[in-house]
């Protein structure tokens, strides 16, 4: 078990640019969650997947992200157009069912 | 919308003593309850948990209770410890729903 893995850890964009983070949950577990963190405040969710499907979506999640997951294991979250309001940083998460979510580190994205 | 919260920024608390963490929800549909720790550059990790069918759970050093009257819920550290020094976020969720919402976190200070 080498734990939720998230890559980059840090990204520097210009606004306008499109950017995509890489979320690797841990080994058998099905469901994947994306979450959103800005200063001051706990993590905001923003979709999950279970296996390779996306079944839930946070109104948070405007048009300009889609996630993936095309083989249920790693998922990607990219962001088109890139605003400085989106500068934040963005939690990846894994469950065995609906059991415990266990987050990796985090992407820091800063929106210049 | 605010459905849970953490009204105390920060805490802080003697090495020895005993700490605690204060959470209070609005949706009277939450029905499972996380405490999650956090370190600076990690994602927060998995503390304790509670159903709402119980009052009480305890592990070692760590016990959470749950007032479902008073949609209140604390986690009690004893004894603190100076490693224990992290931002902790309360979290819940109902009918164990994927969107699990975050309270904005309380910074919790150990000195030795």
């Amino acid at each position: 078990d080498t734990g939720v893995s998230q890559d980059p850890r840090h990204k520097i964009t210009k606004r306008g640019q499109n950017v995509t983070f890489r979320c690797d949950p841990i080994s058998e577990h099905n469901r994947l969650y994306w979450y959103r963190q800005t200063l001051g405040q706990g993590p905001e969710f923003l979709t999950y997947f279970q296996n390779e499907a996306q079944l839930e979506k946070s109104r948070l999640l405007s048009d300009r992200f889609s996630a993936e997951r095309p083989k249920g294991s790693f998922s990607t979250l990219e962001i088109q157009r890139t605003e400085q309001g989106d500068s934040a940083m963005y939690l990846c998460a894994s469950s065995r069912g609906g059991g415990v979510e266990y987050f990796g580190p985090g992407t820091r994205l800063t929106v210049t | 919308d605010q459905q849970v919260k953490q009204n105390s920024p920060s805490l802080s608390v003697q090495e020895g003593r005993i700490s605690i963490l204060n959470c209070d929800y609005t949706n009277s549909m939450f029905d499972y309850f996380l405490w999650y720790k956090k370190y600076p550059a990690e994602g927060p990790t998995f503390l304790i948990s509670i159903s709402s069918i119980k009052d009480k759970n305890e592990d070692g050093r760590f016990t959470v209770f749950l007032n479902k009257s008073a949609k209140h819920l604390s986690l009690h550290i004893v004894p603190s410890q100076p490693g224990d020094s992290a931002v902790y976020f309360c979290a819940a969720s109902a009918n164990r729903r994927n969107d699990m919402r975050f309270g904005a976190g309380t910074r919790l200070t150990v000195k030795p």
